[in-house]
């Protein structure tokens, strides 16, 4: 099992360009989650779909749009970064109950500067 | 708010020393949850306490849980150079989902 997989892993881009992360998971998890990190920083959440099909605003989704292509993908959209975008983003998935929170687990991050 | 708040910031032992760092929260929760994150990847699920769970053991880990203060503690024995990451807290409760803090920065010493 690959677990939770991203792509890119790093990206640069010029303000005003678009661009998608992609993500992917292998566990048959219902429920995937975007975040970002700034330095010196916890992670703040993007957005979420806790089933296929459903998507919801975590806490930071100005300038983000997602998809839940399916029950493996969920992807991250930039429809025209700006350089406070510049973070790294992580997606992560959870698998079992709704309402009864197990573990997260998480892909290896993709690093996202906005020049 | 479900976030967790990590104290210390930062800490700093010698190799074989105990690490210990602190969570408090502010609603009531389901369970408690604490992550790793090397430098650079992404966080990894270290050790799950429910709300009817005082303490729990995993390896060289040890988590307590005092609801009545709202707050928890992550205990890393013998500490090892491996062990220099973030961790962080996050309180897990009526929320569909996790909140972060800013994490306890944890340097082993050689």
């Amino acid at each position: 099992n690959a677990g939770v997989t991203q792509t890119p892993k790093f990206q640069v881009l010029k303000t005003g360009q678009s661009m998608t992360l992609q993500c992917a998971q292998d566990m048959n998890h219902n429920s995937m989650y975007w975040y970002r990190q700034d330095p010196g920083m916890g992670l703040r959440l993007i957005y979420y779909s806790a089933s296929e099909g459903t998507t919801d605003k975590g806490e930071v989704p100005n300038g983000y749009n997602v998809s839940r292509l399916n029950k493996r993908e969920f992807s991250l959209r930039l429809e025209s970064a700006a350089p406070s975008q510049t973070s790294v983003y992580f997606c992560a998935s959870r698998g079992g109950l709704a309402g009864v929170f197990n573990e997260q687990f998480f892909g290896p991050g993709t690093r996202l500067t906005v020049l | 708010s479900q976030q967790g708040e990590e104290d210390p910031q930062a800490l700093s032992i010698q190799e074989g020393e105990n690490a210990t760092m602190n969570c408090s929260y502010k609603t009531s929760i389901n369970n408690l949850q604490w992550y790793r994150q090397n430098s650079g990847r992404g966080l990894v699920h270290l050790i799950l306490i429910r709300s009817n769970e005082r303490e729990k053991h995993s390896g060289r880990l040890r988590v307590t849980l005092d609801t009545s203060k709202k707050s928890s503690s992550l205990l890393i024995t013998a500490s090892r150079a491996a062990d220099t990451a973030s961790y962080f807290c996050a309180p897990s409760g009526s929320a569909r989902q996790l909140t972060f803090g800013s994490g306890t920065q944890l340097t082993v010493l050689p």
